[in-house]
């Protein structure tokens, strides 16, 4: 089945303590991005790829960093978490072409900051 | 700067009724496509239907269709026969055609739709 995998679903962490979130793709797809989605905020980019080593800021990259080593997969790392962290986080990937716009999402990770 | 409004924040509509949820957006683009994506409860995130903008038809997917109006920066998505199924948030969502490097989605803050039997 073509998916977006990601891991933890849920996590609950104390502030300081260094996580990563995993997000690995089936699908051959160039195109990976984070987001976060808080509510009155809607969803905002953190980080984008577009190919293997190619990475990039979004909106709020601040507090994060990204890797992309393998074309598959693209964590998500919290060096120091902070309680403003506390959020659900999307993964999605999406090909070259004509479907390069039409994201697929992982099924989300919900992340507590204490 | 490119945004979306979704001026409905809750909805509500009877079982097999039909309903219709608004959104608008700004750009200055002239190409682009724009998205209705629901999410359940489970919190998944789930493509409902994609309209390019460059075509006038609207786009349907079965009981999902839209109504774009282009000129308006209007896109509607209409849902008939309305399920217990899709009581969801839904979510506009936007994107440049040519998006370079970035295909970022630009979001409304979307409509939470209960489906009352």
């Amino acid at each position: 089945e073509a998916q977006v995998t990601q891991n933890p679903r849920y996590l609950i962490t104390v502030t300081g303590k260094k996580l990563t979130v995993t997000c690995s793709q089936n699908m051959n797809h160039e195109y990976m991005s984070w987001y976060r989605q808080d509510p009155g905020l809607g969803l905002r980019q953190i980080y984008y790829s577009m190919n293997v080593e190619v990475t990039d800021k979004g909106d709020v990259p601040e507090g994060y960093k990204v890797s992309r080593k393998e074309k598959r997969n693209f964590p998500l790392i919290l060096e120091s978490p902070s309680p403003n962290q506390t959020s659900l986080y999307f993964c999605a990937s999406s090909p070259r072409g004509s479907g390069a716009n039409v994201l697929t999402f992982g099924a989300g990770s919900r992340l507590t900051v204490l | 700067a490119q945004t979306v409004t979704q001026s409905q924040p809750e909805m509500s509509v009877q079982e097999a009724e039909t309903v219709t949820l608004s959104c608008t957006y700004d750009t200055s683009e002239s190409d682009y496509y724009l998205f209705w994506y629901k999410q359940p409860p489970s919190r998944q995130m789930i493509l409902v239907i994609r309209q390019e903008a460059y075509k006038q038809q609207n786009a349907t997917e079965n009981r999902f269709s839209v109504n774009f109006q282009k000129a308006a920066k209007s896109f509607s998505l209409k849902i008939s026969d309305s399920q217990l199924g899709d009581a969801a948030m839904y979510f506009c969502a936007y994107s440049p055609y040519n998006a370079g490097n970035n295909r970022k989605l630009i979001w409304g803050l979307g409509t939470s739709l209960a489906v009352n039997p």
